[in-house]
């Protein structure tokens, strides 16, 4: 099993530009989450997902997209890049009753 | 917002000592309580998933002990190794199918 796996793994962007963070999953969770690493601030959460089709906001959503239209995949859409989203992109899955998460490796996201 | 507090923010001690770090949650409507344990470069790795007031949890020098009623949980650390120098995060769900919510966490540096 690959896990949880996260596209790309470093990425620089011109402030306005959008992208897409990808985010899959093998393991046929339903809990998929997306969280952002600042220093000094731990993990916020933006979106999170408690299966296909439902979406909700975290802590920081503002600026970020998401959808689930599969139990597998949970892409995040920056709408237009600025440069207080420079962070570092963390993708996580979980079945409901918790063994708790399995985190992707991460996306390093640096917008100039 | 939940309010999610872990102290202290960073801790060292030499090799061989015992340590603990604290987790505080909001008391009321309890469901799951999780640590991590995130060395440097890599991405975190869950260490347990606690749900019952009282819930004792141990993996080898490691445990980890739950209070819901006054919301807190403690991580304990017997004969730290430098290989257990990294942010230890706890993360609170208040329902089921809800937002999962770190602390900040605790950063550990064991000296050898």
């Amino acid at each position: 099993n690959a896990g949880v796996t996260q596209t790309p793994k470093f990425q620089v962007l011109k402030t306005g530009q959008s992208m897409t963070l990808q985010c899959a999953q093998d393991m046929n969770h339903e809990y998929m989450s997306w969280y952002r690493q600042d220093p000094g601030m731990g993990l916020r959460l933006i979106h999170y997902s408690v299966g296909a089709g439902i979406t909700d906001q975290g802590e920081v959503p503002n600026g970020y997209n998401v959808s689930r239209s599969t139990t597998e995949d949970f892409p995040l859409r920056l709408l237009s890049a600025a440069p207080s989203q420079t962070s570092v992109y963390f993708c996580a899955s979980s079945p409901p009753r918790g063994s708790g998460y399995t985190f992707g490796s991460g996306t390093r996201l640096t917008v100039v | 917002i939940l309010n999610v507090e872990q102290s202290p923010q960073s801790l060292h001690v030499q090799e061989g000592d015992s340590t603990n770090f604290t987790c505080s949650f909001p008391s009321s409507n309890f469901y799951a309580l999780h640590w991590y344990r995130w060395e440097t470069a890599k991405s975190p790795e869950a260490l347990f998933v606690m749900t019952l007031n009282g819930d004792e949890k141990k993996k080898g020098r490691i445990s980890a002990t739950l209070n819901t009623k006054e919301g807190y949980s403690y991580l304990y650390i017997k004969g730290s190794q430098p290989e257990d120098s990294a942010t230890y995060l706890c993360a609170f769900m208040k329902t089921s199918y809800d937002k999962v919510i770190f602390g900040p966490g605790t950063s550990l540096s064991v000296i050898p």
